[in-house]
């Protein structure tokens, strides 16, 4: 069954600290896998995306990994700041599955002041 | 340069009644996926559409829910006597159509998402 694992589910840190939310999914074999960050109430708003034949894609203080032979991805955030409070969702897009993507389930981050 | 829009934003019904959500996708872009949101669960696909066609809607239900994409128009989730189980966030995505078979490479825009009510 292809799945999508986030750990930690939730993750609070103070202003300032650099860290690491992770995402493991359970089939290599994927087109394309996509770091969200959602608001309370709100919609999705798209952060990166990494194509299978890529390795990393940055953009600021984002910066997210792939490695398709163990399954993980990795989403870094550089220099937390407050307004970086929120869940990161983690979604692939395998091959077997057509264009449909499969959320993890998320991480509620929140930094503190 | 307007994303995906949805309306409405937020749909109150009562149990029995229709629901009917709409997306408009990103101009240009001929293919819209719906994904439910359930409270305190994570998005769900639901259904993916080209314009006038179904291509996999193995996530939707199976009674009750419909979805068209026509040629000219927003796509439409209809939603026919609701229950308190349809409560949830309906969110549209679109994507472009790429040549030479690599849409499954697109990147998917989402909207803000209709959030229904079920009384």
């Amino acid at each position: 069954k292809q799945e999508v694992t986030q750990i930690p589910a939730a993750l609070s840190v103070p202003e300032g600290e650099n860290l690491v939310l992770n995402c493991s999914f359970t089939d290599s074999a994927i087109y394309n896998l996509q770091w969200f960050r959602q608001d309370p109430g709100k919609g999705l708003t798209s952060l990166l995306l990494i194509q299978s034949s890529q390795r990393e894609q940055t953009s600021g203080r984002l910066n997210a990994s792939l490695d398709k032979s163990s399954g993980r991805s990795t989403l870094y955030i550089a220099a937390s700041q407050p307004g970086d409070s929120a869940t990161y969702l983690c979604a692939v897009k395998w091959e077997t599955s057509g264009s449909r993507l499969t959320f993890g389930e998320g991480t509620q981050l929140t930094v503190n002041p | 340069n307007a994303g995906v829009m949805q309306n409405p934003r937020h749909l109150v019904r009562r149990r029995g009644q229709e629901a009917r959500l709409r997306c408009s996708p990103v101009k240009g872009h001929s293919h819209v996926y719906w994904y439910r949101q359930l409270p305190e669960e994570g998005l769900k696909f639901m259904v993916y559409l080209q314009k006038e066609n179904i291509i996999d809607e193995s996530g939707m239900p199976k009674e009750r829910f419909s979805a068209e994409f026509p040629k000219e128009g927003p796509s439409i989730l209809r939603i026919q006597q609701v229950v308190r189980g349809d409560s949830a966030a309906y969110f549209c995505a679109s994507s472009p159509r790429t040549s030479g078979g690599f849409d499954s490479y697109n990147e998917q825009f989402f909207g803000p998402g209709t959030r229904l009510t079920v009384l």
